[in-house]
Formats: C-alpha cells, sequence, structure tokens
C-alpha cells in the first residue's frame, strides 16, 4: 500500500531554513499531485502547496514568497523547504497525496526556537 | 480564499445517536466540467493525521464504515454518523479542493454525552 513518511529536523532557529523531506513507498511519485500541510494550534490545518507532473508546484500564496517544494525522481521523494522562519511557523508537518488527501504522513513536528 | 466555516465547534452525542456536522463554504466549490462538488471530510484523533472519511463531498473512502456519509451542493455540507460509536470520538474536519489555496474548516469536536 501507499506510505508516506516525513524526515528532517525537529529544531529550526529564527530566520534560518526549515527542510523536509517526504519519502513515497508504495507508488511511483510521477503520478499524482503531492502536498505538504502543517497544522498549528493557533492556525489550525493549512495547506502548503503542491508538486504535480514531476516538477510543476504551486504554492498558498500566504507563503509564497518563502516556500519552495522540489522533487528527487530517483529517489521517490519530494521536499518542503520554508526559508526565515519565525515562531509561527512551529507546527506539525505533513506530506499528503491528492487534491482530497487519501494518503497521509504521521507527520513530524518542527519547532522554531533559538 | 475560499472561507472554510463549520458548525456547531462541538458536540455531544449519546452512543447510538446521529451525529450531523455542517460546513458552509464562501463560494462555491462546485466543478460544472466534471458535476462534483470539490469538498472533503477527515476524521482526526489525538496525536495522529487526519484521515479522508469522504470525498467529492459523498464519495465515501475504501474502508470507512457505511454510518459516515456525506451530503450537500455547493455552498453547503454536512457529514452524518448514522449511530454514534465511541470509537468516532475525534475532530472533524471539511476541506476544499476546488481553489487554490485549499482550505479547510475550523474544526468540530465530537464527543459522547
Amino acid at each position: 500500500q501507499v506510505q508516506l513518511q516525513e524526515s528532517g529536523p525537529g529544531l529550526v532557529k529564527p530566520s534560518e531554513t526549515l527542510s523536509l523531506t517526504c519519502t513515497v513507498s508504495g507508488v511511483s511519485i510521477s503520478s499524482y499531485y503531492w502536498n505538504w500541510i502543517r497544522q498549528s494550534p493557533g492556525k489550525g490545518l493549512e495547506w502548503i502547496g503542491y508538486l504535480y507532473n514531476s516538477g510543476s508546484t504551486t504554492y498558498n500564496p500566504s507563503l509564497k514568497s518563502r516556500v519552495t517544494i522540489s522533487v528527487d525522481m530517483s529517489k521517490n521523494q519530494f521536499s518542503l523547504k520554508l526559508n526565515s522562519v519565525t515562531a509561527a511557523d512551529t507546527a506539525v508537518y505533513y506530506c499528503t497525496r491528492r487534491g482530497f488527501l487519501d494518503v497521509w504522513g504521521k507527520g513530524t513536528t518542527v519547532t522554531v526556537s533559538s | 480564499d475560499i472561507v472554510m466555516t463549520q458548525s456547531p465547534d462541538s458536540l455531544s452525542v449519546s452512543l447510538g445517536e446521529r451525529a450531523t456536522i455542517n460546513c458552509k463554504s464562501s463560494q462555491t466549490v462546485f466543478y460544472s466540467s466534471n458535476n462534483k462538488n470539490s469538498l472533503a471530510w477527515f476524521q482526526q484523533k489525538p496525536g495522529q493525521p487526519p484521515k479522508l472519511l469522504i470525498y467529492w463531498a459523498s464519495t465515501r473512502e475504501s474502508g470507512v464504515p457505511d454510518r459516515f456519509s456525506g451530503s450537500g451542493s455547493g455552498t453547503d455540507f454536512t457529514l452524518t454518523i448514522s449511530s454514534l460509536q465511541a470509537e468516532d470520538v475525534a475532530v472533524y474536519y471539511c476541506q476544499q479542493y476546488y481553489n487554490v489555496p485549499h482550505t479547510f474548516g475550523q474544526g468540530t469536536k465530537l464527543e459522547i454525552k
């Protein structure tokens, strides 16, 4: 079955770059749309952006200036980079599949703190 | 952005009774090209990611018990649990995937009365 696994540092300093990777198993990443979602107590669930057609991207306008989503087809992975982070970016980050989010990773908690 | 508003914020229902959660979008999420509403429902339990229950407003995800059903069209949608079970205690979210940015409701906390 399709499985997603997020990985990356759990602690990031303010003004630095948050970097996460999602490893996809059970299906080729060249199929479907692949999303990053985050959840924080203050802002609830927030869609960050998605990757499709093996490299095209669409981002949430509220984060667009700071976000990059990219793909590594050889590793069946996609990644999130969010730069100039602040405490407001502290959240659980999930990678998911499709517009209606049928498969989710378990999530990874990222704390922004010095 | 399309704003998704759920009601109520919390709900207490007796075991075996019906639970109804509403979701209203600030603009239509109906796709005339495929005649479907781009609306999904999720269940989230503590410490777990959200789980997809319903997509295209009324299509039940594989493996989801048939006591869960979705209805509605345009801007008004409903998730119904026909006979509440103890394992249904959770927070429920609606989500529109019609327009970017995809957006979520604020969540409805469902408890046992």
